[in-house]
């Protein structure tokens, strides 16, 4: 089965300052992936996916991401953050089974302003 | 409706007692999932129901969670003599197919958050 990992639970930032999250996935073959993010008192939406193609993708409010297969990684990625960039990130993976997406613990992301 | 709707949104139980929690799904999505979100332990899968067919009930924790899904819409998921252990945030999510294929984004309810006392 596959896992994945990330490795900041919580990071806190200035605005304006570079974002990377990291996010790696335990799995060899084809994955699909995703970044899901929660604004405080909201639900999980999707902030980007990547299914096959470009490995860098954007998504939405500036974010992007870059999947590395070579390193099972598909780190998140902003240049610039604000303080509404506050949330938690979940990375997911979904390698095809029944389960659907296999989701990280997350990252706790505050934006000091 | 316009998206997924769960209820209730909050709900305080007694340990030993049985809650149900509510799940309406996007109109015309087939595939519906229900995970737990626990603090600092991110989502954990507990079942998946497409269509008619069986679900998949490989994430149940234990023989006291069950869940169904009425005439291929609205689904129900039942935890049976409660304990503290299932204070959590569960939740709901529905896709036009298998999750994380091609457009089988999943898309979330706003989750039940159980406390048990």
């Amino acid at each position: 089965a596959q896992s994945v990992s990330q490795h900041n639970h919580h990071v806190i930032l200035s605005e304006a300052a570079s974002l990377e999250l990291g996010c790696n996935y335990s799995y060899g073959g084809t994955v699909n992936l995703f970044w899901y993010v929660q604004y405080p008192g909201q639900h999980l939406q999707l902030l980007l996916k990547y299914f096959s193609g470009d490995p860098l993708v954007k998504g939405i409010k500036g974010f992007e991401a870059e999947f590395i297969k070579s390193k099972f990684s598909f780190n998140l990625r902003k240049p610039s953050v604000q303080w509404s960039d506050t949330a938690e990130y979940f990375c997911a993976v979904n390698a095809g089974g029944a389960d659907g997406l296999t989701f990280g613990k997350g990252t706790h992301l505050i934006i000091q302003p | 409706g316009a998206g997924v709707s769960q209820s209730p949104s909050n709900k305080v139980t007694e340990k030993g007692k049985d809650v149900e929690l509510r799940c309406d799904p996007i109109s015309g999505h087939t595939a519906l999932y229900w995970y737990r979100q626990s603090l600092g332990q991110g989502l954990e899968f507990l079942i998946y129901f497409q269509g008619n067919s069986a679900p998949d009930k490989s994430g149940l924790p234990s023989d006291r969670f069950s869940a169904e899904r009425t005439g291929g819409s609205v689904s129900t998921l039942t935890i049976q003599r409660t304990q503290q252990e299932d204070s959590a945030v569960y939740l709901c999510a529905s896709s036009l197919g298998l999750a994380g294929v091609g457009t089988g984004e999943l898309f979330f309810g706003e989750g039940s958050r159980l406390t048990v006392l």
